[in-house]
């Protein structure tokens, strides 16, 4: 069963507590993607990752960052959280070049 | 800046129209791409994609028409149904600076299907 999994699937936390996202994937997939959707934004890649511990920057890193220490596992990470990080974050894997892309149900993070 | 728009923001048509969503791209080493479909509370999934040496690609009610000249692409959709309604991402890829693994999306339309 082809499936990417998003833990916790709703947070709230206060403004400069750490968050955590966890992302897996049941596909051996080497490629793992994060995104925030923001409302009139689309869906903006923070982080891509092509293996374990091989993360590259995407267009919107900053306030960010991410681990990924098992193929099926990719890490969000963010150090004192800002409330302009409030948004819907997905987390996707492929098998790279212009494989689809499989997307989990997504985590909504509040930042109060 | 954005560098893949879509219009209009947001579409409804009534059951069995054609439904057209505009897709048009500023950097022209873009060479793939996918259109991506959304229902509320979900992540996407991928609907239908092109590469730019095709003018067009049909899969069932889902055609994607695409002009590089113009550096617009269309989804139609036709013979609408309610299910249809959901949240369509146009995303394009390629080129030296973002390869093939990384993809940029336009903002989203929003299509309402009326039964």
């Amino acid at each position: 069963d082809m499936k990417v999994t998003q833990m916790p699937r709703y947070l709230i936390k206060r403004m400069g507590e750490n968050v955590l996202l966890e992302c897996g994937q049941d596909m051996s997939h080497e490629t793992m993607y994060w995104y925030r959707q923001d409302p009139g934004l689309g869906l903006q890649l923070i982080y891509i990752s092509y293996d374990v511990d091989s993360n590259s920057e995407g267009d919107i890193p900053k306030g960010y960052r991410v681990s990924r220490k098992k193929r099926e596992h990719f890490s969000l990470i963010l150090d004192s959280a800002k409330t302009n990080q409030t948004s819907v974050y997905f987390c996707a894997s492929s098998l790279g070049g212009r494989a689809e892309q499989f997307f989990g149900p997504g985590t909504r993070l509040t930042v109060l | 800046q954005q560098q893949v728009r879509q219009s209009p923001q947001s579409l409804t048509v009534w059951e069995g129209e054609t439904a057209i969503l505009n897709c048009s791209y500023e950097n022209s080493a873009f060479d793939y791409f996918p259109w991506y479909q959304q229902f509320p509370g979900e992540g996407p999934a991928l609907l239908i994609s092109i590469l730019s040496v095709s003018n067009k690609k049909e899969d069932g009610r889902f055609t994607i028409f695409f002009n590089k000249r113009e550096k617009k692409l269309s989804l139609h959709i036709a013979d609408s149904q309610p299910g249809d309604s959901a949240t369509y991402f146009c995303a394009a890829s390629g080129g030296a600076t973002g390869g093939n693994n990384k993809l940029t999306f336009g903002q989203g339309t929003v299509l309402s299907v009326i039964p």
